[in-house]
């Protein structure tokens, strides 16, 4: 079982809609979750992250974590085509072990 | 300079050659990674260090050798690849160990012929 597992896309929303990605993890007693944007030919970049259950906003992201489901997911609202990226899910485990997932490619559409 | 940086962005080796990846960050980090980047896979963390000690190999191939001279400063060397190595590697740095938050370089595109 992989510990960290997105779905790969691609995903594709107009632009102005909601972009919903999701994540599970398998190690239940993780603590922390972050969402890494990566650009094609580029490195990935940290633009979220979440520690607690519930919800936390950043401008138009918002980061979902519900522990007792394992999973954590990133709501990007009013999406612009500069949105477009593959966004990489982490995950630290209770051995403080840290693991990505293979990413979901978003592309929005003008 | 700022951040995180890698040299060479490009490489092309041949498999019995020898060459270095060299990284270096300007953020004042304790610990530096060395992650391989394949299509369709995660990011896999080969390297780490953290104040200059190495605390995890991920069971590496010893074709892969890396060295800290100093908390700034990261090199991978290689010798002997394989054309499955072929692949981006990315040098990263955190404040603290295993934090999470990760400062990636742009990454060294490695291709064996």
């Amino acid at each position: 079982q992989k510990e960290v597992e997105q779905n790969s896309g691609p995903l594709s929303v107009p632009e102005g809609a909601i972009a919903s990605l999701n994540c599970t993890y398998s190690d239940r007693g993780s603590q922390s979750f972050f969402w890494y944007r990566q650009y094609s030919g580029k490195s990935p970049e940290l633009i979220m992250f979440i520690y607690s259950n519930g919800d936390k906003e950043d401008g138009r992201f918002t980061a979902q974590l519900n522990k007792a489901s394992q999973y954590v997911s990133l709501l990007i609202r009013d999406s612009q085509p500069s949105d477009s990226a593959t966004y990489l899910c982490a995950v630290t485990n209770t051995g403080n072990q840290f693991y990505f997932g293979t990413g979901t490619s978003l592309t929005v559409i003008p | 300079e700022t951040g995180v940086t890698q040299t060479p962005r490009h490489l092309v080796m041949g498999m019995t050659n020898k060459k270095s990846l060299k990284c270096e960050q300007h953020l004042g980090h304790n610990a530096m990674y060395w992650y391989k980047q394949s299509a369709k896979k995660p990011l896999e963390l080969m390297f780490v260090y953290s104040l200059e000690e190495r605390v995890e190999n991920n069971s590496v191939p010893s074709r892969f050798s890396p060295e800290c001279p100093n908390s700034s400063h990261l090199f991978l060397h290689l010798h002997t690849l394989q054309p499955e190595d072929s692949a981006l590697y990315l040098c990263a740095s955190s404040q603290e160990l295993q934090t999470g938050e990760l400062f990636f370089g742009e990454g060294s595109r490695l291709t064996v012929l």
